[in-house]
């Protein structure tokens, strides 16, 4: 199987705090893991790639002093939202590659509300 | 021109027809292609990669795949219900780890 969790699936929050977003591949060691935003009735859009024990690789116009990601282990990667405004309110959803194949596989999303 | 291009709909298709969805791309040296599903307030699942010219049937779905015509498409057969939701197209271009997604179409099965 290929199986990846997050945690939690729904955060509510005031702005200007931060919030941290879990991704784990529960039965595989992930080469590459990749963060994604999708808003109401639009399409994925890649926030960043990140690679065990290196520095993650941010797509152009995203921030990456406000969207900070961590990727300690070959089945964890964090993405923390901080100083959280109204605006990045969306579901953020990450994904995992075995490497093999390309294939990704999607956790279940965090839905983020901010006040 | 979008990278992945797809027809946004909503296509309708009655109960047990076959759809066909479709697909472009613009990377001409593009060697990885999936299909994936997404139902409504869920994240995308995975129902189908391909990577070389022609046909590949899992189940009810066929993913086929035209190089030399930069299209891909995806058939489901004996259409349930079940099967009304987005479907998303993604396709990895050469020399690089990341999907770009099309926008999706989204397919209501008729009962």
């Amino acid at each position: 199987g290929a199986v990846v969790s997050q945690h939690p699936s729904r955060v509510i929050c005031k702005s200007g705090t931060s919030v941290k977003i879990e991704c784990r591949s529960l039965d595989f060691q992930a080469t590459t893991m990749f963060w994604y935003r999708q808003f109401p009735k639009q399409s994925l859009m890649l926030m960043a790639t990140s690679n065990e024990g290196s520095k993650a690789t941010y797509e152009q116009g995203v921030e990456k002093d406000k969207f900070l990601i961590n990727h300690a282990s070959l089945t964890l990667s964090t993405l923390t939202v901080t100083s959280a405004h109204p605006e990045d309110s969306s579901f953020y959803i990450c994904s995992a590659s075995k490497g093999a194949d390309n294939e990704q596989f999607f956790g279940p999303g965090t839905r983020l509300t901010v006040l | 021109q979008k990278e992945v291009e797809q027809n946004s709909g909503p296509l309708s298709v009655p109960e047990g027809a076959i759809a066909s969805l479709n697909c472009t791309y613009s990377d001409r040296g593009s060697q990885s292609f999936f299909w994936y599903r997404q139902y409504s307030g869920k994240s995308p699942e995975l129902i189908m990669s391909i990577y070389s010219n022609g046909d590949k049937e899992d189940g009810r779905f066929t993913a086929q795949l035209n190089k030399a015509s930069q299209y891909v498409s995806l058939l489901i057969r004996d259409s349930q219900p079940s099967d009304s939701a987005t479907y998303l197209c993604a396709v990895m271009g050469s020399g690089a780890q990341k999907l770009v997604f099309g926008q999706g179409t989204r397919l209501t099965i008729n009962p």
